[in-house]
């Protein structure tokens, strides 16, 4: 089984940048995947394959990754950014786990 | 328009059973995956479980396996996540979400969710 671990908070103050991480010995071998998840609202995908953006998210939002750390990037954060972030991955035999989420509260 | 319309909010009582529904429109409906998550009042996201509706070859995470059923009625393009006797702990939002066939494994498009409340 695969694990992955988030911070459970992280606060920024409007237009500095927020990083969120996510950890799991996978990682070197799967791609990792975020979601933002506003009150009361579905998960939004915000990146996928580690650093690509869907089409319609801000470049605010960026991917990257390192050994078994990806990281979320929201630089100059807004006010409309403040939301849960789940990170997200899969193996091959279609098994899924997503990370407990990370809260960013904009200060 | 591409959508995923999740059936409504539910009350069950413990011991009950219930089918919940997720109809998807404006795309093939075999072309993708659909997943069921669980999210239980100020928790995180869990992945439940997947199928493909081609087949409706089916995987389960290990928790979920034999608590609930995942089907699908492809002449509806529709989901299904049900339970034969429901427990007060099963008390969640339940979206569903879609995986493409053949592609990466995220969800890129998701229901707005059900709402399962159960207690006596």
């Amino acid at each position: 089984s695969q694990d992955l671990t988030q911070p459970p908070s992280v606060s920024v103050s409007p237009g500095q940048t927020a990083t969120i991480t996510c950890s799991g010995d996978a990682l070197p071998k799967q791609y990792a995947y975020w979601y933002q998840q506003k009150p009361g609202q579905a998960p939004v995908l915000v990146i996928y394959n580690d650093s690509k953006r869907p089409s319609g998210i801000p470049e605010r939002f960026s991917g990257s990754s390192s050994g078994t750390t990806v990281t979320l990037t929201i630089s100059g954060v807004q006010a409309e950014d403040e939301a849960d972030y789940y990170c997200q991955s899969a193996d091959t035999s279609e098994s899924y786990v997503f990370g407990a989420g990370t809260r960013v509260t904009v200060l | 328009e591409v959508q995923l319309v999740q059936s409504g909010a539910e009350v069950k009582k413990p011991g009950e059973s219930l089918r919940i529904s997720c109809k998807t429109s404006g795309y093939r409906f075999t072309d993708y995956w659909i997943a069921w998550v669980r999210q239980m009042p100020g928790k995180g996201l869990e992945w439940m479980g997947i199928i493909y509706p081609g087949d409706s070859d089916t995987r389960y995470n290990p928790s979920f396996q034999g608590q609930v059923t995942i089907s699908v009625d492809k002449s509806i393009n529709t989901a299904y996540l049900q339970w034969s006797s429901l427990k007060a702990s099963d008390t969640a939002i339940y979206y569903c979400a879609r995986r493409k066939l053949e592609a990466y494994r995220y969800f890129d498009l998701w229901g707005r969710g059900t709402l399962v409340t159960v207690s006596s």
